[in-house]
């Protein structure tokens, strides 16, 4: 089957900690992949966004990076954590399960204290 | 991103009532699909519409593409508890990322 997992589900930091949420995707190459950050109540805001190893688009500024070291692997990473980082993170990846659709990871939940 | 506009923001349903949730953007979408979000989850995909005017159905679920590819639409009859959650239009902006509405939160009164 073709999944994307996320990983920690949820965790709790403070602020000035370093960061770092995984994504792997199973049963595709070569996909399109994404990072969303959704706040309480609120959209999906675009972070990263990668079409193949070592290519990363950046979508807004911020104290967030994003990494692509293999083809199945997408992760996000801070140096330092802000309190405003707080937020429901989703990996998604395109092209997985339907032409152009979007299939998401389950979430990683963030609290930043 | 591309600017799209998804109205209303909330929407709060009597069950077995019909409801209408919109999507409109200021220039010509390519295609437009839809996601649905249950609360404490993640989104799901639900359509993709790609043809000018299209219309597709999902049991109780009725997407619309308008004439001018311009605007979207998302109609539910009869609606039940378990269609609770967030509905959003996703667009794909000049660059070939996918862009999600602010999202139409519905609640459903018994």
């Amino acid at each position: 089957s073709q999944t994307i997992h996320q990983w920690p589900a949820t965790l709790v930091q403070p602020v000035g900690s370093p960061l770092s949420l995984e994504c792997t995707v199973e049963g595709t190459s070569n996909p399109n992949l994404y990072w969303y950050r959704q706040a309480a109540g609120r959209g999906l805001q675009l972070l990263f966004y990668s079409v193949g190893i070592g290519q990363i688009s950046s979508e807004v500024p911020q104290n967030l990076s994003a990494s692509r070291p293999q083809d199945r692997q997408f992760i996000l990473s801070s140096k330092k954590l802000l309190l405003s980082d707080s937020g429901f993170y989703l990996c998604a990846g395109q092209g997985i399960s339907g032409a152009n659709v979007l299939t998401f990871g389950a979430g990683s939940r963030l609290t930043v204290l | 991103g591309q600017q799209v506009m998804q109205i209303p923001q909330y929407q709060h349903v009597q069950e077995g009532e019909d409801f209408t949730t919109y999507c409109n953007s200021s220039t010509t979408l390519s295609n437009i699909q839809w996601y649905k979000q249950r609360p404490g989850g993640h989104p799901v995909f639900l359509i993709q519409l790609v043809k000018s005017g299209e219309v597709k159905k999902q049991k109780r679920l009725t997407f619309q593409f308008g004439e001018a590819k311009k605007n979207s639409s998302l109609h539910i009859t009869a609606t039940q508890t378990t269609d609770v959650g967030t509905y959003f239009c996703v667009t794909t902006d000049s660059w070939g990322k996918l862009q999600f509405g602010a999202g139409t939160q519905v609640v459903v009164t018994p």
